[in-house]
């Protein structure tokens, strides 16, 4: 299996503009999460899946975030708006039970830098 | 509120020696804890999982203790090689919920 993908690698943009990030779970895993990592707050979970449904997503900062999993394939993060403050790397990571209960298999993440 | 704590300099170890990472924890009763690694530039990549009624997991060259009294977890790296430079990252884990530390940067000298 090739892991989980995310794309883009890297992402630079503009105030204002908006902003989707991808993720393709490993094949037959069943849980999803978004987290974002800065040098500040460390790792952060965002939003989790479970069998394409969210769970919880607390972790979303504000509105300007959003999250989908229209199958158990491909799920995207967006920013619409983005700011700067928004600047992080931004991990997809999937596992194969509910919640978090187990191992996560993170992705090579998306390094996110806002103007 | 839940917070966990790791070592936040970084830490340099002669090759050879054993590297013991430390995660404190408050505020916070978790079923289980996991142990990361992270390289630079990329996703953390799990090592260990000891749960809340164990008091040691071993893996090769890895130990982890679990003191859920003294709420911290110690993470051992015996032998330590440069191959083991890295970011050291502590989760916790009840029900659906899981935080991470901030990690901890480990230096192997050569």
């Amino acid at each position: 299996d090739a892991g989980v993908i995310q794309s883009p690698r890297h992402e630079v943009t503009e105030m204002g503009q908006e902003v989707t990030l991808r993720c393709k779970p490993i094949s037959g895993h069943n849980s999803l999460f978004w987290y974002r990592q800065t040098m500040m707050r460390g790792l952060e979970l965002l939003i989790y899946f479970n069998n394409n449904v969210p769970i919880d997503d607390s972790g979303m900062p504000e509105d300007r975030f959003s999250a989908k999993m229209p199958n158990a394939s491909f799920s995207t993060l967006k920013i619409q708006p983005s700011e700067p403050r928004d600047s992080a790397v931004y991990f997809c990571a999937s596992s194969w039970t509910s919640g978090n209960q187990e191992t996560q298999y993170f992705g090579p993440g998306t390094r996110l830098l806002v103007l | 509120s839940q917070k966990i704590e790791q070592n936040s300099e970084a830490l340099n170890i002669q090759e050879g020696k054993t590297a013991t990472l430390t995660c404190n924890y408050t505020n916070y009763s978790p079923a289980y804890l996991q142990w990361y690694r992270q390289d630079p530039g990329r996703g953390p990549v799990f090592l260990l999982l000891i749960r809340e009624n164990e008091k040691e997991k071993r893996k090769e060259r890895l130990k982890v203790t679990f003191d859920t009294t003294l709420k911290q977890s110690l993470f051992h790296i015996t032998a330590s090689q440069p191959a083991d430079s890295a970011t050291y990252l502590c989760a916790l884990a009840r029900d659906d919920k899981i935080i991470f530390g901030k990690g901890t940067r480990l230096h192997i000298l050569p």
